[in-house]
């Protein structure tokens, strides 16, 4: 149980473009999801915290305009990097926490390799 | 504030030997401890956590982590490292009445040698 898929696993594109990425919670409902920032060799950095049906919440540092980040269901949030730059190149992992049981924990998607050209 | 401080940013144990990867955290108030294991290139895999309750928590893979309230720390154990074992280690806490943030340590790179 508390699975969470995250798509695309990898993603190559061009400076400028915009990129959407996917945040599933595929067996149960998670009423705040979490997207995540994570440089080569160093840790998770978390970049905003999202509840269904409301605005995001950002960390201190990170431009809300840059990372639109969407949690119009208690199943899906998306992460949107607009004008992406090579800079953004990241691995970015969201994860999801639900209700009960499941609420002490965060469950993790896979990542996704992102590379701007 | 919280805090976590994971001691070692890399450890490297023979194939068989006592795996310990250190974590200490700072909180004013009890914590909620967990235990990360990330693979190359994939998310993050729960091992284990402490809530309430018994204070030696036992996880998947043969890990298991003592909760030490009057030494603030969480430190991860497997009694006999398998090559499998190979990964990037996080320990994390949160409080939550804060909606659930984890706080992540460094992270430690285990490496088990044959």
């Amino acid at each position: 149980g508390a699975v969470v898929s995250q798509h695309p696993s990898r993603v190559i594109c061009k400076s400028g473009t915009s990129v959407k990425i996917e945040c599933r919670s595929l067996d149960f409902q998670a009423t705040t999801m979490f997207w995540y920032r994570q440089f080569p060799k160093k840790s998770l950095m978390l970049m905003a915290t999202s509840n269904e049906g409301s605005k995001a919440t950002y960390e201190q540092g990170v431009e809300k305009d840059k990372f639109l980040i969407n949690h119009a269901s208690l199943t899906l949030s998306t992460l949107t990097v607009t004008s992406a730059h090579p800079e953004d190149s990241s691995f970015y992992i969201c994860s999801a926490r639900g209700q009960g049981g499941t609420g002490e924990s965060q469950h993790f998607g896979d990542g996704t390799r992102l590379s701007i050209l | 504030a919280q805090s976590v401080t994971q001691l070692g940013s890399h450890v490297s144990v023979s194939e068989g030997a006592l795996v310990l990867l250190r974590c200490n955290y700072s909180s004013s108030v009890p914590p909620y401890l967990f235990w990360y294991v990330q693979y190359p290139n994939q998310g993050l895999q729960l091992l284990l956590k402490y809530t309430t309750g018994a204070t030696l928590v036992k996880g998947i893979n043969g890990f298991e982590a003592e909760f030490k309230k009057s030494e603030t720390s969480f430190h991860l154990t497997k009694p006999s490292a398998h090559m499998s074992d190979a990964a990037e280690y996080f320990c994390a806490v949160t409080l939550l009445r804060e909606g659930g943030k984890l706080i992540f340590g460094q992270g430690t790179e285990l490496s088990v040698k044959p």
